[in-house]
């Protein structure tokens, strides 16, 4: 299957900093990528949908000036959460799919810890 | 509008006695739908996924789900549970065989006894 990586797998960070989370396809192109949230013992919850080359659709209760997401390129998807705060900690997971791709793959997650 | 609902947020079993996750689900279109597992801390891993051909679904590590469209249902099965497949199980509903809008349920957590 195709492979969906994330970086970091763990950040701690300061309450106030920002926080970058990548997300990449190794073997596909990736039109478009979506960011979950999951809570502990939480189901996952659709944070964001972005398509290559153009802005984010965001979810409806979710910041967008605080939850920047970027799509420059077909393999490439960032996350940068600003102004970090302890009710931001959370798991964050990406996933991608492409032209012909009938799933969602998922990344292993990126685990926020804001102190 | 799509939903899915996973009936028991705990299952628990002996090793090597049958699984059954139970889900229900619901969609306006022929929808695709898929289990997904994820252990502690990690992402989620491809179980197996109905996309309209055989309603008879087999996964990956020995399971299988029966799509029964009169009980909107897809319950996720196993002959024989092993250990290691003590983790958190996800329904997830898409329309019309589309990955660009996934529905998660609520997640089934289960436990496998020695």
């Amino acid at each position: 299957g195709a492979v969906v990586s994330q970086h970091p797998s763990w950040v701690i960070c300061k309450s106030g900093t920002s926080v970058k989370i990548e997300c990449r396809s190794l073997d596909f192109q990736a039109t478009t990528m979506f960011w979950y949230r999951q809570f502990p013992k939480q189901s996952l919850m659709l944070m964001a949908t972005s398509n290559e080359g153009s802005k984010a659709t965001y979810e409806q209760g979710v910041e967008k000036d605080k939850f920047l997401i970027n799509h420059a390129s077909l393999t490439l998807s960032t996350l940068t959460v600003t102004s970090a705060h302890p009710e931001d900690s959370s798991f964050y997971i990406c996933s991608a799919t492409g032209q012909g791709v009938k799933t969602q793959y998922f990344g292993p997650g990126t685990r926020l810890l804001v102190l | 509008a799509q939903s899915v609902t996973q009936l028991d947020s705990h299952v628990s079993v002996s090793e090597g006695t049958p699984v059954l996750l139970r889900c229900n689900y619901s969609s306006s279109y022929s929808p695709s739908l898929f289990w997904y597992v994820q252990h502690p801390n990690k992402g989620l891993q491809l179980l197996l996924k109905y996309t309209s051909a055989a309603t008879l679904v087999k996964g990956i590590n020995g399971f299988e789900a029966e799509f029964k469209k009169s009980e909107t249902s897809f319950h996720l099965t196993k002959p024989s549970a092993h250990m290691s497949d003590a983790a958190e199980y996800f329904c997830v509903v898409s329309d019309a065989g589309s990955a660009r809008q996934l529905t998660f349920g609520s997640g089934t957590q289960l436990t496998v006894l020695p």
